[in-house]
């Protein structure tokens, strides 16, 4: 059983372009969680979805940040017209549903590098 | 609202020497408690978990946390430490039923020869 796979590994943007991130679950997890850890900081919870839902938001800037969780294909984080302080790693972690939750399973991470 | 507060941010300790990671979380409702490492550019790997029953809970690479509800903390202990166990340590809590995992700041164990 593949564990979350998160592409690509590195991303480098210029000021003003648009980064797509991917990330594919665990095999029969419906759950999709989305973190930023800033250089030096902790991992902040910015989105949490299930397939075609958003289910919590609160932690995704109100501007140029979007992510979907598609009924197929994997979930995407995008982040439009990228700027110096996007630069961060971006976590996905993904779990079973619920009733069968005993903890989130992180891939290994999307770095942004925004020049 | 739930939060985690993890009290020390860096942790410098002798090779061999015990050490204690502390953390302490906020809730108004039953969680699960967890410890992740994250060593430099990688993801996080799962330490260990408490979800119920006893509550010393023991892990990989030696580690081994105790719940504390009344003092509602969750400190993170090795009695022996080794030069591969420098990394970043996260404790984190999310409550039963709910999914969002919360994350406190981490603490950078830094262990010397």
């Amino acid at each position: 059983n593949a564990g979350v796979m998160q592409n690509p590994r590195h991303l480098v943007r210029r000021r003003g372009q648009e980064a797509r991130l991917r990330c594919s679950p665990m095999k029969g997890h419906s759950h999709v969680y989305w973190y930023r850890q800033l250089p030096e900081e902790g991992l902040k919870f910015m989105v949490y979805l299930q397939k075609e839902n958003i289910i919590d938001e609160s932690g995704m800037p109100k501007e140029r940040f979007s992510a979907e969780f598609p009924k197929e294909g994997p979930s995407i984080l995008r982040i439009q017209q990228v700027v110096r302080g996007d630069s961060a790693a971006y976590f996905c972690a993904s779990s079973p549903p619920q009733g069968l939750y005993t903890e989130a399973f992180f891939g290994q991470g999307t770095r942004l590098t925004v020049v | 609202a739930q939060s985690v507060t993890q009290l020390d941010s860096q942790v410098p300790v002798f090779e061999e020497a015990p050490v204690e990671l502390r953390c302490n979380y906020s809730s108004s409702v039953s969680v699960y408690l967890f410890w992740y490492v994250q060593y430099p550019n990688q993801g996080l790997q799962l330490l260990l978990k408490y979800l119920s029953g006893s509550t010393l809970v023991k892990g990989i690479n030696g580690f081994e946390a105790e719940f504390n509800k009344s003092q509602t903390s969750f400190h993170l202990r090795k009695p022996s430490v080794h030069i591969s166990d420098t990394a970043e340590y996260f404790c984190a809590v999310s409550s039963k039923g709910g999914f969002k995992t919360i994350f406190g700041a981490g603490t950078r164990l830094f262990v010397k020869a």
